[in-house]
């Protein structure tokens, strides 16, 4: 019974197509989140929902659009991608600080 | 500034041997400190985290790290490796009052050899 669910697993698309990957997480925590990996590994935060409220939204592109349609699911819309947003997407979901996170186990996205 | 730093990008170890990976972090407020493994091509996974109380912390798979106050650092420790710890290694940090956001190190690759 996974935790923290994301869908696809693995995308490949072209460039200024628009994508969306989807997260649910079955854990019952009030806290969402997104992270990118690139490719030398570096892990950055994206953006948080706690309660289907946006609370961080560090410096991303407006072309990437999170939306938190109840406290369970927190999608990733991305409009027009780039070569540079090939990454690898992870969501987690956390009972608050100090607690820590659960990673669902990521959606690598190759823009081609 | 707040920040956590992970010197040693790669740690090549022969098994059964002792293994440290590093980590400091920088910050004027109180900290929750974790680290996480990732196997090749998964999710990340908690080893092990010090929220307060004890400094010694110890983890799954034999884990286990110590928060030192006096020297900023969390450093993670296995007495004896094996093949399958070969993974890429984070440390992350916590802030109070940073919203419970996760600054993540850039990451230690432990090579296990035989």
């Amino acid at each position: 019974d996974t935790a923290v669910s994301q869908t696809p697993k693995y995308l490949v698309t072209q460039m200024g197509n628009d994508k969306s990957i989807k997260c649910e997480q079955n854990l019952g925590h009030d806290t969402m989140y997104w992270y990118k990996q690139d490719s030398k590994k570096f892990l950055k935060i994206m953006f948080s929902y706690n309660n289907k409220e946006l609370i961080i939204n560090e410096t991303v592109p407006n072309r990437f659009s999170p939306k938190s349609p109840d406290k369970a699911h927190l999608n990733l819309h991305i409009n027009s991608l780039e070569l540079g947003d090939s990454a690898v997407y992870f969501c987690a979901s956390s009972q608050g600080q100090p607690y820590g996170y659960t990673f669902g186990s990521g959606t690598r996205l190759t823009v081609v | 500034a707040q920040s956590v730093t992970q010197l040693d990008s790669q740690v090549p170890v022969f098994e059964e041997a002792p293994v440290e990976l590093r980590c400091n972090y920088s910050s004027s407020v109180s900290v929750y400190l974790f680290w996480y493994v990732q196997y090749p091509n998964q999710g990340l996974q908690l080893l092990l985290k010090y929220l307060s109380g004890s400094t010694l912390v110890k983890g799954i798979n034999g884990f286990e790290a110590e928060f030192n106050k006096s020297q900023t650092s969390f450093h993670l420790r296995k007495p004896s490796v094996h093949i399958s710890d070969t993974a890429e290694y984070f440390c992350a940090v916590s802030f109070t009052g940073g919203g419970n956001k996760l600054t993540f190190g850039t990451g230690t690759q432990l090579k296990v050899e035989l």
